[in-house]
């Protein structure tokens, strides 16, 4: 079946550091991605989505100055954390839509990436 | 604002209880995932429903779509505390965005 990965699974920064989380289609092809993150206890948020050969759209709330998306091929899109805060902490995931709709009754397949740990010291 | 609302936040049952969690949208949904997850952690897909009345089951949970296709149930027969976890639904918008509900944490006391 189709993957997607992430890497890094986990990553410890220094505040002010910038922090750059890949993900990666890896037997198909993604003209879309998006990108969560997760506080504990609660649910996973949409931040973005990234847009192969475009600019990324960002959910309302979302500083896209502070998250910068990067689609560079089909198969990678990458988000870098700028000046990243101990608030930043958060677990990361990406997911990558497969196949097309063929109908408004259908739905895409949405595969996801084990997720990026983030902690900002 | 979540746009898949999500109930109970969370609940805590006694092994071998009977639980259910619900998903509300406010529009129609093209397909309906269900998953479970830890926090850190990624997903596990349970099941997916994409017809009006579909339900499908897998081992001991089953997942029913209503026929209006805006509301979708999570059941647990006889839960174990393996069944712990949060639960998350998630659907796709028109633009292929895919969201997911506000999630309900289930524990399961032995």
């Amino acid at each position: 079946g189709a993957v997607v990965s992430q890497h890094p699974s986990w990553v410890i920064c220094k505040s002010g550091t910038s922090v750059k989380i890949e993900c990666r289609s890896l037997d198909f092809q993604a003209t879309t991605m998006f990108w969560y993150r997760q506080f504990p206890k609660q649910s996973l948020m949409l931040m973005a989505t990234s847009n192969e050969g475009s600019k990324a759209t960002y959910e309302q709330g979302v500083e896209k100055d502070k998250f910068l998306i990067n689609h560079a091929s089909l198969t990678l899109s990458t988000l870098t954390v700028t000046s990243a805060h101990p608030e930043d902490s958060s677990f990361y995931i990406c997911s990558a839509p497969l196949g097309g709709r063929g109908s408004r009754d259908s739905a895409y397949e949405q595969y996801f990436g084990p997720g990026t740990r983030l902690t900002v010291t | 604002s979540q746009e898949l609302e999500q109930s109970p936040q969370s609940l805590i049952v006694q092994e071998g209880k009977n639980l259910t969690i619900n998903c509300t949208s406010s529009k129609t949904l093209y397909g309906l995932y269900w998953y479970k997850q830890k926090y850190g952690e990624g997903l596990i897909f349970l099941m997916m429903l994409q017809k009006g009345g579909e339900e499908k089951s897998h081992e001991k949970i089953t997942a029913k779509l209503d026929e209006k296709k805006q509301q979708s149930s999570l059941h647990i027969t006889a839960s174990q505390p393996s069944h712990a976890g949060i639960y998350l639904c998630g659907a796709e918008k028109d633009s292929n965005q895919f969201y997911f509900g506000t999630g309900t944490s289930l524990t399961v006391i032995p």
